[in-house]
């Protein structure tokens, strides 16, 4: 397996609150991706991270923003969070773009926020 | 606008028998068509992937097929054992531009 961990693996908290959901990878991959997967929708894009300080956004960005201040680390911050951003996070990472991008998934973390 | 479309949630096989995923999708772009493949409380993982100038490629167990004037690709195991009970993700890519996924069935293979 990859070496991506993401943290927390389950957290509950309730609307309005700030959240981050940290990923830490031991790959040293150039490209980190925040996913949320969500019933009938299967895994959709939030920001994603092309190197240190280089990040752009996703198709389903508001609400969130990212930081990537070291190549190992990507930080997704929920500033305040609300249900509809009840969901299940990955995190992903891949070390080429342009011909088969194929990505290596975290284990995910279980959001609830009431 | 669903790019990639897996329109059956589910569905359910007999060990050794054939499964067959199917995935259709809208955007002539797409370079590369992958596979993901997700267990419960996992991530999902790359399971096979073709590109748009193929029509076939195969490993294994796992076939892909794609018929480009139809915009239409499938998944075929042969043949499928319990431990391929998961969900399984279809996914777009064209150069540049990033991930498509579908919305994923979930196989359940049964002894």
């Amino acid at each position: 397996d990859a070496g991506i961990t993401q943290s927390p693996r389950h957290k509950v908290t309730e609307t309005g609150t700030p959240v981050t959901l940290r990923c830490h990878q031991t790959e040293n991959h150039r490209y980190m991706y925040w996913y949320r997967q969500d019933p009938g929708h299967g895994l959709r894009l939030i920001h994603y991270s092309y190197g240190v300080k280089d990040t752009d956004k996703g198709e389903v960005s508001d609400g969130y923003s990212v930081s990537r201040s070291k190549t190992e680390d990507f930080l997704l911050t929920l500033e305040s969070a609300t249900s509809s951003q009840t969901s299940v996070y990955f995190c992903a990472i891949s070390d080429q773009v342009g011909t088969n991008e194929k990505l290596f998934f975290g284990s995910g973390t279980q959001l609830s926020v009431l | 606008d669903q790019q990639v479309k897996q329109n059956s949630p589910s569905l359910s096989v007999q060990e050794g028998r054939i499964s067959i995923l199917n995935c259709d999708y809208t955007n002539s772009m797409f370079d590369y068509f992958l596979w993901y493949k997700k267990y419960p409380a996992e991530g999902p993982t790359f399971l096979i992937s073709i590109s748009s100038i193929k029509d076939k490629n195969e490993d294994g167990r796992f076939t892909v097929f794609l018929n480009k004037s139809a915009k239409h690709l499938s998944l075929h195991i042969v043949p499928s054992q319990p431990g391929d009970s998961a969900v399984y993700f279809c996914v777009g890519y064209n150069q540049g531009g990033k991930l498509i996924f579908g919305q994923g069935t979930e196989l359940s293979v049964k002894p």
